[in-house]
């Protein structure tokens, strides 16, 4: 299983664009790369998967450079209710054994 | 993606008591997974369940402690036994869906007194 390495916070403000950065060297070939996002007191929500380059949806986009040893969470317009905890995942059969990392704190002001 | 369904969502349990989660799935899985939380951590495995067999459990977690069943593909429970404050925690079930992406419930909040 790939360790995955991030920030533990980031402060940002309304309406500005919020970059999470992953590192996860020992990122394996059949290895999926996907984003959570959960909010206080609620179960982690489904933001977005990638294997390699660019992953878009109307959430977030994911970049994944060619060697695949990080991954970048890119947030548009953050608004107050972004504020969360946002995990990063890498794995290759879905769910099992899925080891869930420290995440991101991400703190947004108005 | 998958709806799931937890009860209770919380609960103010006793010292030395047990209490059952129970776990809901809107449609057929092979692999249900549980989680805890404690506060202000992140997410830990506590088990596999799979339908017809026994659960398959992390390092650090017990069957005496946690013992799960799964009586069928859409629904699996979790029972915290003996429970001590340390207990206080969210647990959280999960399956897969779409290959690579696991999807949660929204937890049941325990606290132990």
């Amino acid at each position: 299983l790939a360790k995955t390495t991030q920030p533990i916070s980031m402060d940002s403000y309304e309406g500005q664009e919020v970059n999470i950065t992953c590192s996860h060297n020992n990122i394996a070939t059949n290895d999926y790369i996907t984003w959570y996002q959960q909010f206080p007191s609620q179960g982690p929500r489904f933001i977005i998967q990638g294997y390699k380059t660019k992953v878009t949806n109307e959430v977030a986009s994911l970049f994944i450079p060619a060697d695949r040893k990080s991954s970048t969470l890119s947030l548009p317009r953050v608004s107050l209710s972004d504020t969360a905890v946002y995990y990063c995942l890498v794995g290759d059969t879905g769910g099992f054994k899925t080891i869930f990392g420290a995440g991101t704190r991400l703190f947004v002001k108005a | 993606s998958a709806v799931i369904s937890q009860k209770p969502s919380r609960d103010i349990c006793q010292r030395g008591t047990s209490l059952t989660i129970q776990c809901q799935v809107d449609s057929q899985v092979t692999m249900m997974f549980w989680y805890r939380q404690q506060p202000g951590q992140s997410l830990t495995l506590i088990a596999t369940a799979n339908q017809g067999s026994e659960a398959t459990y992390e390092s650090g977690f017990v069957i005496d402690k946690f013992p799960i069943s799964r009586p069928n593909l859409t629904f699996s429970t979790l029972t915290v036994s003996n429970m001590s404050p340390e207990d206080s925690s969210i647990y959280l079930c999960s399956v897969e869906r779409g290959g690579n992406t696991i999807y949660f419930g929204e937890g049941s909040w325990l606290t132990v007194v």
